[in-house]
């Protein structure tokens, strides 16, 4: 299963456009790019799913380079409500499910 | 649907003691995973069930940790001695299909191990 590198902390304002770039060099043919919200005391949550170029949701972009090594979850606009966990997965849809979650960025949002 | 439901949602135990932790995935989902996140380690993937069977216990951490899904509806965690390194917070998840395809993930359980 390919590893994911993603910064361990991040500080926004209200209001902002926040980038969280995670980087996925092994990853493979069928790997898919995922990445999922924690609040605290709750389970993950997904938020958004790649494969390549852009993904956008009512929540959230995926911005998915040509090489596939990175990816960027874009949130815009954040909010209070926005500071959690985020992590990027990455994961092969011939594997059963199976996803590694990696450490994870904490994202703070201050008023 | 009601998602994915756990219980207990806390549970206070002394060492030694055996611990059942059950968890009642999405109906119609066929994937079915228990999850494990302490500050130390994250969260760690211990065990999935595809169709009730295990697919996938290499995340298990040792004997003592156990687990099984008799139906389509219902599975359990069950650690047998507990050991205090055991207090974390458990989580299960469900899905519909394979691979990528969006994990649902239950409330979680914490466990302290006295």
């Amino acid at each position: 299963l390919a590893k994911t590198t993603q910064p361990i902390s991040m500080d926004s304002y209200e209001g902002q456009e926040v980038n969280i770039t995670c980087s996925h060099n092994n990853i493979a043919t069928n790997d898919y790019i995922t990445w999922y919200q924690q609040f605290p005391s709750q389970g993950p949550r997904f938020i958004i799913q790649g494969y390549k170029t852009k993904v956008t949701n009512e929540v959230a972009s995926l911005f998915i380079p040509a090489d596939r090594k990175s990816s960027t979850l874009s949130l815009p606009r954040v909010s209070l409500s926005d500071t959690a966990v985020y992590y990027c997965l990455v994961g092969d849809a011939n594997q059963g499910g199976k996803l590694i979650f990696g450490q994870g960025t904490e994202l703070s949002v201050k008023p | 649907d009601a998602g994915v439901i756990q219980s207990p949602r806390h549970e206070v135990t002394e060492m030694g003691q055996e611990v059942t932790l059950r968890c009642k995935p999405i109906s119609g989902h066929d994937y079915l995973f228990w999850y494990r996140q302490t500050m130390m380690r994250g969260l760690e993937l211990l065990i999935y069930f595809n169709n009730n069977v295990p697919i996938d216990d290499s995340g298990m951490p040792e004997d003592r940790f156990s687990a099984k899904m008799p139906n389509a509806s219902f599975s359990t965690l069950k650690i047998q001695p507990s050991e205090p390194r055991d207090s974390a917070v458990y989580f299960c998840a469900s899905t519909l299909l394979q691979g990528t395809d969006t994990q649902y993930f239950g409330p979680g359980t914490r466990l302290t191990v006295l």
